[in-house]
């Protein structure tokens, strides 16, 4: 069974440019998560779907963060203008869970390691 | 709101010993706690998932045991091996999959 597929692996850019990752869940799975991980520190969420819906945004800067996930299969998390403080690992994990109140393991994928100069 | 403590953050211990690694969280009223590994340029990956409900699940050398009335989960590792090397990672559900994650521990197994 493939994994959750992310890319690009790495990326870095200058701060005030914009910067997209995308993400392919693994088959099936109903719920797609992106978490940020800031160096020495635990994912926090950044936002959660449910298929095509926003179950969880609450911790999404709106202001510069943007994600969708069109069509309920992949996602793409958009950042635009970064700023230094956006460096980090961007993860992006999917689960079964079919309901919001379902609790379900989540699969992770390799993450995008990103830089803001 | 949920803070999630792991302690110690570094751990470094000689091939065959045996291991326990700390998490402690603030608020109680959690559906489940998980343990994951992060290995570097890698994502997480689920080594034990503990229902609320329960007070421990086993894997392989892996034990993790919850009292969620204390807020305190331990991760214990068997015998461990250079291959266990990695960070690990505590986080709770609070609900609607909403993980809250430690800041991990860094084990070193040394051969």
């Amino acid at each position: 069974e493939a994994g959750v597929a992310q890319s690009p692996r790495y990326k870095i850019i200058e701060k005030r440019q914009s910067v997209a990752f995308w993400c392919n869940p693994i088959s099936g799975h109903a719920t797609l998560y992106w978490y940020q991980q800031i160096l020495g520190q635990g994912p926090k969420l950044l936002i959660q779907f449910q298929n095509n819906g926003v179950v969880d945004d609450s911790q999404l800067p709106k202001d510069r963060f943007s994600a969708e996930r069109l069509k309920g299969v992949d996602s793409t998390l958009k950042i635009q203008p970064a700023k230094l403080e956006d460096s980090a690992v961007y993860l992006c994990a999917s689960s079964l869970a079919l309901a919001v109140d379902v609790t379900d393991t989540q699969y992770f994928g390799p993450g995008t390691r990103l830089t803001v100069l | 709101k949920q803070e999630v403590t792991q302690i110690p953050a570094a751990l470094s211990v000689p091939e065959g010993e045996n291991l326990v690694l700390n998490c402690s969280f603030t608020d109680s009223a959690i559906y489940n706690l998980q343990w994951f590994r992060q290995d570097p340029g890698k994502g997480l990956t689920s080594l034990l998932l503990i229902q609320s409900s329960q007070r421990e699940q086993t894997s392989g050398r892996l034990n993790a045991s919850l009292d969620k009335s204390s807020g305190r989960s331990t991760l214990y590792i068997a015998a461990s091996q250079p291959g266990d090397s990695a960070t690990y990672l505590c986080a709770v559900s609070t609900g609607a999959n909403n993980l809250f994650f430690g800041t991990g521990t860094r084990l070193t197994v040394i051969p």
